[in-house]
């Protein structure tokens, strides 16, 4: 199957420091790259869509200037939280699409990336 | 309105019995796709199966298949024989469009719980 990876898998940091979380396709192109953040017992919200090369797509209500997104190559995507705060502690997780790699155009889900801030 | 909707927080399923998850959905783009995602406590999304709007078919894959009643707009997710390892969070999503670049929305989720 295809494989997405996110570093760091957990990440502690002080309020007020900026955090940026790594999404890499390893074994594909990812034409495509979402974000999505899921608070405790809650379920996924997307946060932005990024095509490589391009600005990202942020969803209504997300911050573009505190939540940076940059897909600087076809493999990797980052999530930079700026000057973060202890509301922006939650579970982020990436997916990355590509076509022909499998017949449902699913997108391929990263382990996700836990932030804590304190 | 909401575009997907799983009414059930959480079930509980005695081990080896079959068990089914609501998911009613909400659109008017006649090109759609709806997943389902098991996530278990270690928080990696799963993909379990997939059904296409256009799909004449239930899907099924292993264990796990899909009761889609497109008139009513529902896509329940039927597992069978549940076991202990299929306790988790199932989340089921819905593409508007069949792209690749078509961003998934996501219901609330099921706990689900296998009691030995």
């Amino acid at each position: 199957g295809a494989v997405v990876s996110q570093h760091p898998s957990w990440v502690i940091c002080k309020s007020g420091t900026s955090v940026k979380i790594e999404c890499r396709s390893l074994d594909f192109q990812a034409t495509t790259m979402f974000w999505y953040r899921q608070f405790p017992k809650q379920s996924l919200m997307l946060m932005a869509t990024s095509n490589e090369g391009s600005k990202a797509t942020y969803e209504q209500g997300v911050e573009k200037d505190k939540f940076l997104i940059n897909h600087a190559s076809l493999t990797l995507s980052t999530l930079t939280v700026t000057s973060a705060h202890p509301e922006d502690s939650s579970f982020y997780i990436c997916s990355a699409g590509t076509s022909g790699r499998s017949a449902y155009n699913e997108q391929f889900f990263g382990p996700g990336t836990r932030l804590t801030v304190l | 309105a909401q575009k997907i909707t799983q009414t059930q927080p959480g079930m509980f399923v005695q081990e080896k019995e079959a068990v089914t998850l609501d998911c009613t959905y909400d659109t008017s783009d006649p090109s759609y796709g709806l997943f389902w995602y098991k996530q278990p406590s270690s928080g990696e999304m799963i993909f379990l199966i997939y059904q296409g709007s256009y799909d004449q078919q239930n899907a099924t894959e292993g264990r796990y298949s899909l009761n889609f009643q497109k008139a009513r707009k529902s896509a329940n997710l039927v597992i069978s024989a549940s076991q202990l390892g299929d306790s988790a969070m199932y989340f089921c999503a819905m593409r508007e469009g069949l792209g690749i670049n078509e961003k998934l929305t996501f219901g609330t989720g099921t706990r689900l719980t296998i009691i030995p």
